[in-house]
């Protein structure tokens, strides 16, 4: 049974940056299968994806973060990294941790979401 | 990009009467290979993550009462409650799969009594 598990700081300085793990469960990131990446929701609005990775490197950004995302897998530790530079009070959200299948089909996996807030 | 835009942003439906949810794309999410449209709905409680209610346009989710239903086709699309109960007070977000990895949403539509 698949499990993505998000986990990291529930708050961060502004400027500095925001590092969050996914530990994932029940398949491993190095299947080809699928995309591993992040949705965000900041709250009272819609989720926003923001980047995505599959095993062989490939990584897709959504615009409005490129520059300061970076997303990544840990195939040792079977977890998806996302680190988010320069982080201000916008960046406040419930940051989730997907799987999406890479075929033209319906497979999408959410995690349960942590929430990180940007404050001094 | 794909745009979603949802419409209203907000619905007061009494109990027991029909709630029609709409959601239009910048773009057609129809794949012309196989004829499905790659669109999504979901429901959100507070506190919760968006639960899976119609994907395909119009397929429901495995669970999903029957009194949820989706329709269209393109860029235009609507969710309909057909007999709204109270449990169903939610925010309700379509969301595009024809561009993945890249995913969009549209703004919601928060649904009350």
């Amino acid at each position: 049974q698949l499990q993505l598990q998000e986990s990291g700081p529930g708050l961060v300085k502004p400027s500095e940056t925001l590092s969050l793990t996914c530990t994932v469960s029940g398949d491993s990131v190095t299947n080809t299968d699928f995309y591993w990446g992040w949705i965000r929701q900041p709250p009272g609005k819609g989720p926003e994806w923001s980047g995505s990775v599959y095993s062989s490197g490939g990584t897709y950004y959504n615009p409005s973060l490129k520059g300061r995302l970076t997303v990544s897998l840990d195939t040792s530790k079977n977890q998806i990294s996302l680190t988010l530079r320069s982080v201000t009070a916008a960046d406040t959200a419930v940051y989730f941790c997907v799987r999406q299948s890479r075929a033209r089909t319906f497979d999408i996996f959410w995690g349960q979401g942590t929430l990180v807030t940007v404050s001094s | 990009e794909i745009e979603l835009t949802q419409s209203p942003d907000s619905l007061a439906v009494s109990l027991g009467e029909r709630a029609t949810l709409n959601c239009k794309s910048s773009r057609s999410v129809l794949y012309s290979s196989n004829n499905r449209n790659y669109l999504a709905w979901y429901q959100q409680k507070p506190g919760q993550p968006p639960k899976l209610l119609i994907y395909w346009a119009s397929t429901r989710e495995s669970g999903v009462p029957d009194r949820f239903s989706g329709s269209g086709s393109g860029t235009d699309f609507t969710l309909t409650i057909s007999s709204l109960q109270a449990e169903d007070v939610a925010v309700y977000y379509c969301q595009q799969y024809y561009s993945i990895p890249t995913l969009s949403f549209g703004g919601g539509t928060k649904v009350e009594i």
